[in-house]
């Protein structure tokens, strides 16, 4: 049973730094490629970012990019996101998803997701 | 790059087929078989539903089905019934933006 955890949310001030962590349970993390997906309030959902199964490729949706990043230990079986320069437009319901490909065969789809962190950017 | 193109609502009486279209560009649904559909109720997590175009995950109801022509990909409901009153979101693979969702279809059963 594929488990994810995601913690770290909270509130911050536009400009303001936060870090997600998304632990990982019930699969074999370190062979698959792993999203972050966010909604946010009264909107729908959107892409943020990807991670490779072994760390070495990054993605991220040009609304995050630069300011976002994306890492993995797959010692830990943790998925994280560092989040800088924070704006109001990022306060959403963050998930981390599995993708439901293995190692290099992506599917580029949200096979399992976790309950989701709240972030909100408010001055 | 712009959300895939999704009717904001769509409604049926319980047993019709009601379908949600998804409509992207050359840049995605049409030159990607990795597209992928969610159903979310709300307080609940997102499901997903569909995948590669017409791929069930393991223990989704036969009633749910996709298709892609061109650069517009559809979920079909058939037999709707009262619990797939939701909302219904659209994903594709994208040459420019690597994953880019849809806006999103509230589905109504009357």
């Amino acid at each position: 049973q594929v488990i994810l955890v995601e913690s770290g949310g909270g509130e911050a001030q536009p400009g303001g730094s936060l870090r997600l962590s998304c632990a990982a349970s019930g699969f074999p993390f370190r062979d698959y490629l792993m999203h972050w997906v966010r909604q946010t309030p009264g909107k729908g959902l959107e892409w943020v970012s990807s991670l490779r199964y072994d760390g070495i490729k990054e993605f991220y949706a040009d609304s995050v990019k630069g300011r976002f990043t994306v890492s993995r230990d797959n010692s830990k079986n943790t998925l994280y996101l560092h989040m800088n320069s924070l704006k109001t437009e990022d306060t959403a319901v963050y998930y981390c998803a599995k993708d439901s490909g293995y190692r290099d065969w992506v599917l580029w789809d949200f096979d399992d997701w976790g309950q989701g962190t709240l972030v909100t950017i408010s001055s | 790059q712009s959300a895939l193109t999704q009717p904001a609502s769509v409604s049926g009486s319980p047993g019709q087929s009601i379908t949600i279209s998804c409509t992207g560009t050359s840049s995605d649904v049409g030159v990607s078989n990795y597209v992928s559909w969610y159903q979310h109720h709300p307080g609940k997590v997102p499901k997903l539903i569909l995948y590669e175009v017409v791929n069930r995950p393991a223990g989704i109801s036969y009633r749910f089905s996709g298709s892609k022509s061109g650069d517009t990909a559809s979920l079909t409901i058939s037999g709707l019934q009262a619990e797939d009153e939701a909302h219904y979101y659209c994903s594709s693979y994208s040459t420019i933006s690597t994953v880019i969702l849809g806006g999103g279809t509230q589905v109504t059963v009357l």
